[in-house]
């Protein structure tokens, strides 16, 4: 079982709705990230939380809003979104700061926008 | 910023056979390498990992080289089983602990 939890697991919305993932890690680290996987493209860094406080915001639209409200919990709100957000949607974490730590990642949430 | 090239995007061996995947970097400053193996329906799992102060290491199969000079690194998996059918992640960690990440790998074992 992994230690970084994503639900849900699957979401179909509309692009007229707002949505919410969440992520939830319990192996005490303290850097938290939302990537977007899409096919045959490189993953896709979009907000880093480092502490609670976001150090990252790779260019990503508006239409995607995170949230840290603390260092083991994570969520990305969605709203308005297109059919090109369609992707799977990996949370990871991992200890900043005490050399090189990898990122462990959850199971991801598969999106699809209609 | 760090661009991660890997190569081939697919692979195919047989059983028993070895497969060899491999990445290039691009920034001097990248200090630490990790590779994850990502099966259907899962997220990326670390599978093994190596700091640039080191050229080899190895995991029972597994085993990932590095040549700083040159910029590159590669995984090598020996023996190769039907479970290691998956698609691997080379990755290289630079400046500010962002990672950045090669395209993929699908490696199929034919039994």
């Amino acid at each position: 079982e992994t230690g970084v939890t994503q639900t849900p697991r699957h979401l179909v919305m509309g692009m007229t709705n707002k949505k919410s993932l969440k992520c939830e890690q319990h192996l005490g680290h303290n850097a938290m990230y939302w990537y977007k996987q899409s096919a045959k493209k490189p993953l896709e860094l979009m907000f880093v939380y480092n502490f609670k406080e976001q150090t990252e915001n790779n260019s990503v639209p508006s239409r995607f809003s995170p949230e840290c409200p603390n260092s083991s919990h994570l969520f990305l709100h969605l709203h308005t979104l297109q059919p090109e957000d369609s992707a799977l949607y990996l949370c990871a974490s991992s200890q900043f700061g005490t050399g090189n730590s990898p990122l462990h990642f959850g199971n991801g949430t598969r999106l699809t926008v209609t | 910023g760090e661009n991660v090239e890997q190569h081939p995007s697919t692979l195919s061996v047989q059983e028993g056979d070895s497969a060899v995947i491999k990445c290039t970097y691009s920034d001097s400053a990248s200090n630490y390498f990790p590779w994850y193996k990502q099966e259907l329906g899962k997220g990326p799992q670390l599978i093994i990992d190596i700091r640039s102060n080191v050229g080899e290491k190895k995991d029972q199969r597994i085993a990932v080289t590095l040549n700083k000079t040159a910029k590159h690194f590669s995984l090598h998996i020996t023996e190769t089983q039907p479970e290691d059918s998956a698609v691997y992640f080379c990755a290289a960690r630079g400046d500010g602990n962002q990672f950045y990440f090669g395209t993929g790998t699908s490696l199929t074992v034919i039994p």
